[in-house]
């Protein structure tokens, strides 16, 4: 079944420590983006990425990190998370840039 | 640059009622447009798309989206909605020539069909 899987799905972690949220996809797809969704903003791409080894910032990406050293495999990084990063994050892929995004099921990230 | 507007953040409507989620969009090149669907703690879905050719496209559940060049709209619509359509829908453009793989969305609208 195509698909992309994030993990985890619910994450309360604390001020400060580290974290990764981790995305794969079975599909072949060069791309390959992260998403965060928060109320009355709709969703707001953070990074994407175009092949392996390429990676280039959206719109917010501020306190994120990735990296895409495989092509199914595209990982969030928060190397210091605050509570302003709380958010329902997406990882999406698409084969083209005109192709269909296929969504994860979400992360719901919460900082305290 | 571009940017989407979709002016409703609820729309409540009936069931077997008509309903029209409007999409406006902005951008200095061409473009194609996706209307995405969120059903409660879920991810999102492609309802459908239009990239080119007839500007009326469709969905296999009944919704249907026109593209409007003039207009710069992309209005998603069904003649008869049903319980199962509750959910957020969110329009989306990606530019298509170069622009890499950014995908821009509206801040959604939230449908909530009622009996």
């Amino acid at each position: 079944e195509a698909q992309v899987t994030q993990n985890p799905r619910y994450l309360i972690t604390v001020t400060g420590k580290k974290l990764t949220v981790t995305c794969s996809q079975n599909m072949n797809h060069e791309y390959m983006s992260w998403y965060r969704q928060d109320p009355g903003l709709g969703l707001r791409q953070i990074y994407y990425s175009m092949n392996v080894e390429v990676t280039d910032k959206g719109d917010v990406p501020e306190g994120y990190k990735v990296s895409r050293k495989e092509k199914r495999n595209f990982p969030l990084i928060l190397e210091s998370p605050s509570p302003n990063q709380t958010s329902l994050y997406f990882c999406a892929s698409s084969p083209t840039p005109g192709g269909q995004a296929f969504f994860g099921q979400g992360t719901r990230l919460t900082v305290v | 640059a571009q940017s989407v507007t979709q002016l409703d953040s609820q729309v409540p409507v009936f069931e077997e009622a008509p309903v029209e989620l409007r999409c406006n969009y902005s951008s200095s090149v061409s473009v194609y447009l996706f209307w995405y669907v969120q059903y409660p703690n879920q991810g999102l879905q492609l309802l459908l798309k239009y990239l080119s050719g007839s500007t009326l496209v469709e969905s296999i559940n009944g919704f249907e989206a026109e593209f409007n060049k003039s207009q710069t709209s992309f209005h998603l619509r069904k003649p008869s909605v049903h319980i199962s359509d509750t959910a957020e829908y969110f329009c989306a453009v990606r530019q298509n020539t170069g622009g890499g793989n950014k995908l821009t969305f509206g801040t959604g609208t939230q449908l909530k069909v009622e009996l």
